[in-house]
């Protein structure tokens, strides 16, 4: 149980273009999402919390005009780098939270963004 | 706010020993903490949480000891494997904060 998928597993794309990534929980409702960066040999840096139906809440620095995120249903989140630049190239992943009385959250395995 | 932090960020212990991560947190409001591991190239893996009731919880070659008067937790790996061989993070949360923070992370290697 508590799977999460993501598609696609990496992308590599011109600078100037968005690239959409889809996070999926397979087997439960996830009423929250996480997106998170990572850089090589980094931690997690979380970039925005979604809650199903309602707007993205953005860290501190991380441009939301840039990040789009929709949340529309309780088992699909979906990140829109737009106007990708090399500076964005990462590891993207996303998190889901199983109901809201729990703080467990389990992981997709990830997108690895290259921008030429 | 909270930050996390780990002891070291690399550990290199032989196989069938045991395996001792730490972790230190910094808000005593913290209530909850959650160990993952995330291999090469994958996203992080659920090993064990703990909520501050507790001190120690034990899973399956995994236990988490949490000591909330030093602010401090670990992960101890039973025995360990070659597969064990991962980077691992520490990461916690408190009441109604929603988000986890995490530490910087420990790579574990494993001599044969």
């Amino acid at each position: 149980g508590a799977v999460v998928s993501q598609h696609p597993s990496w992308v590599i794309c011109k600078s100037g273009t968005s690239v959409k990534i889809e996070c999926r929980s397979l087997d439960f409702q996830a009423t929250t999402m996480f997106w998170y960066r990572q850089f090589p040999k980094q931690s997690l840096m979380l970039m925005a919390t979604s809650n199903e139906g309602s707007k993205a809440t953005y860290e501190q620095g991380v441009e939301k005009d840039k990040f789009l995120i929709n949340h529309a249903s309780l088992t699909l989140s979906t990140l829109t780098v737009t106007s990708a630049h090399p500076e964005d190239s990462s590891f993207y992943i996303c998190s889901a939270r199983m109901g809201t009385n729990t703080d467990t959250q389990y992981f997709g395995p990830g997108t690895r963004l290259t921008v030429l | 706010g909270e930050s996390v932090g780990l002891h070291l960020p690399t550990l290199s212990v032989q196989e069938g020993d045991n395996s001792i991560i730490n972790c230190a947190y910094s808000n005593s409001a913290s209530d909850y903490f959650i160990w993952y591991k995330q291999e090469s190239g994958k996203g992080p893996q659920f090993i064990i949480d703990i909520r501050s009731n507790m001190d120690k919880r034990q899973g399956q070659r995994v236990t988490v000891l949490l000591n909330k008067t030093v602010k401090h937790l670990s992960l101890q790996i039973a025995a360990t494997q070659p597969g064990d061989s991962a980077v691992y993070f520490c990461a916690a949360a408190y009441q109604g904060a929603q988000k986890l923070v995490f530490g910087q992370g420990t790579r574990l290697t494993i001599n044969p």
